[in-house]
């Protein structure tokens, strides 16, 4: 089993849709958790980063932590087909060595 | 700044042959590290190096790859002998301090390596 599991997509969703993406993580000593978009043939850029659990909100942007559940979202309201990328989300106990998903290809259609 | 920068962003080699890999960090940035993007297990880390020590190789494939980083400005990972199963995108990232938040690990565009 991986230490971070993400559904892969790929997900279609309509220009202003609010889109949901998850993962689900094992490892019991991660504390921060990020989100990571890349676009095609680009390297990964961070999008947002949570400490333990709860909440965090940067405009059209919101990533939820439960570490209870040991489940990460991040949700994309009014989306836009800029936002078309794959998305990766993270883990990390030592806030250095990320363990990444696998990514989730998301479309964005005007 | 430039960001960091990898060479070259295209390689297609034959099996067998020697790969070089090469990345230049963001100024400043005391970590750097390696990462391998395939579709089947996603990106990993591989290496990584603090002041321009090697830190944690775990994530190494194995013996035929090997990193180095001689100075700051400059690390390299190098596939001998490279076969098929090497080809993928490989990353530098680089970030200042722990890479958690406010450290932000930034990523190069890639290596995009094909083993033929």
């Amino acid at each position: 089993q991986k230490e971070v599991e993400q559904d892969p997509g790929p997900l279609s969703v309509p220009e202003g849709a609010i889109v949901s993406l998850n993962c689900t993580y094992s490892n019991s000593a991660f504390q921060y958790f990020m989100w990571y978009r890349q676009y095609s043939r680009k390297g990964p850029e961070l999008l947002m980063y949570t400490y333990s659990s709860g909440n965090k909100e940067d405009g059209r942007f919101t990533a939820q932590v439960d570490k209870s559940s040991k489940y990460i979202s991040l949700f994309i309201r009014d989306s836009q087909p800029s936002d078309s990328a794959t998305y990766l989300c993270a883990g990390s106990g030592s806030a250095r060595q990320l363990t990444f998903g696998s990514g989730t290809q998301l479309t964005v259609l005007p | 700044d430039a960001g960091v920068i990898q060479s070259p962003r295209h390689e297609v080699t034959e099996m067998g042959q020697e790969v070089t890999l090469r990345c230049k960090p963001i100024s400043g940035h005391d970590y750097l590290f390696w990462y391998r993007q395939t579709m089947m297990r996603g990106l990993e880390l591989l290496i990584y190096f603090n002041n321009n020590v090697p830190i944690d190789d775990s994530g190494m494939p194995e013996d035929r790859f090997s990193a180095k980083m001689p100075n700051a400005s400059f690390s390299t990972l190098k596939i001998q002998p490279s076969e098929p199963r090497d080809s993928a995108v490989y990353f530098c990232a680089s970030s200042l301090g722990t890479g958690g938040p406010g450290n932000t690990i930034y990523f190069g565009e890639g290596s995009w390596l094909t083993v033929v």
